[in-house]
């Protein structure tokens, strides 16, 4: 089974320090999404990039938040400075859109991130 | 702008009743919508698709576009159904591939 991999699955940060979680995506995916989950939010929608290029960060805090495909292998988000209210599990999910294709996505195993 | 709707945080039923997972969605275009499923603290995984009509671990949803829903239902829920369920809805138009999720069902299936 073809899988979406992110690197931490766990990290603990202290407040003001940068975090930069990666996603791998699934081979050929021309999709990426990366999502914030939390008891009291859900799943949040922070940015999503078609064949590396954004298409809507809308639900990202610009301020400390930035989203980037440096390729076609690799996803990441950054937060600087983190803030506790940040600590949440982060997914990251892939999928093949167009061309006919008609598929759910693949989600990650999520980087949990605790912010004290 | 799409939204989707769980009314029902949390929902609890006996192993051998009837479970109903309720989703409404509010979308202008065309949608194309989803169930996940998360089981404990593991990654979202999808149980099913409205446009493949298919049955998945005994759950199906019908796409009911009168009333925008699209219901997860089990005749007969076990205890390995207790998880999290999301419905998403995926856009199309200018936005093209987008999903967004509803707040999540939590299910749990008593013995």
């Amino acid at each position: 089974d073809a899988r979406v991999t992110q690197t931490p699955r766990h990290k603990v940060t202290e407040m003001g320090q940068e975090v930069t979680m990666r996603c791998q995506p699934i081979l050929g995916h021309n999709t990426v999404f990366w999502y914030r989950q939390t008891m009291m939010q859900g799943l949040e929608l922070l940015a999503y990039f078609r064949n590396r290029a954004p298409l809507d960060d809308s639900g990202m805090p610009k301020d400390r938040f930035s989203a980037e495909m440096p390729d076609a292998t690799l996803a990441t988000l950054k937060i600087q400075p983190s803030e506790p209210r940040d600590s949440a599990v982060y997914f990251c999910a892939s999928g093949l859109q167009g061309q006919g294709a008609n598929y759910g996505y693949t989600f990650g195993s999520g980087t949990r991130l605790t912010v004290v | 702008a799409q939204r989707v709707t769980q009314p029902e945080k949390l929902l609890s039923v006996f192993k051998g009743a009837p479970v109903e997972l309720k989703c409404n969605y509010s979308y202008s275009g065309s949608p194309e919508l989803f169930w996940y499923v998360q089981y404990s603290r593991q990654r979202l995984q999808l149980l099913l698709r409205h446009i493949s009509r298919e049955s998945i671990k005994g759950f199906t949803a019908d796409l009911n576009k009168g009333e925008t829903s699209f219901h997860l239902k089990k005749p007969f829920a076990q205890e390995e159904d207790s998880a999290m369920y999301y419905c998403a809805l995926r856009a199309g138009g200018t936005s093209y591939g987008k999903l967004t999720f509803g707040q999540g069902t939590i299910l749990t299936v008593h013995p």
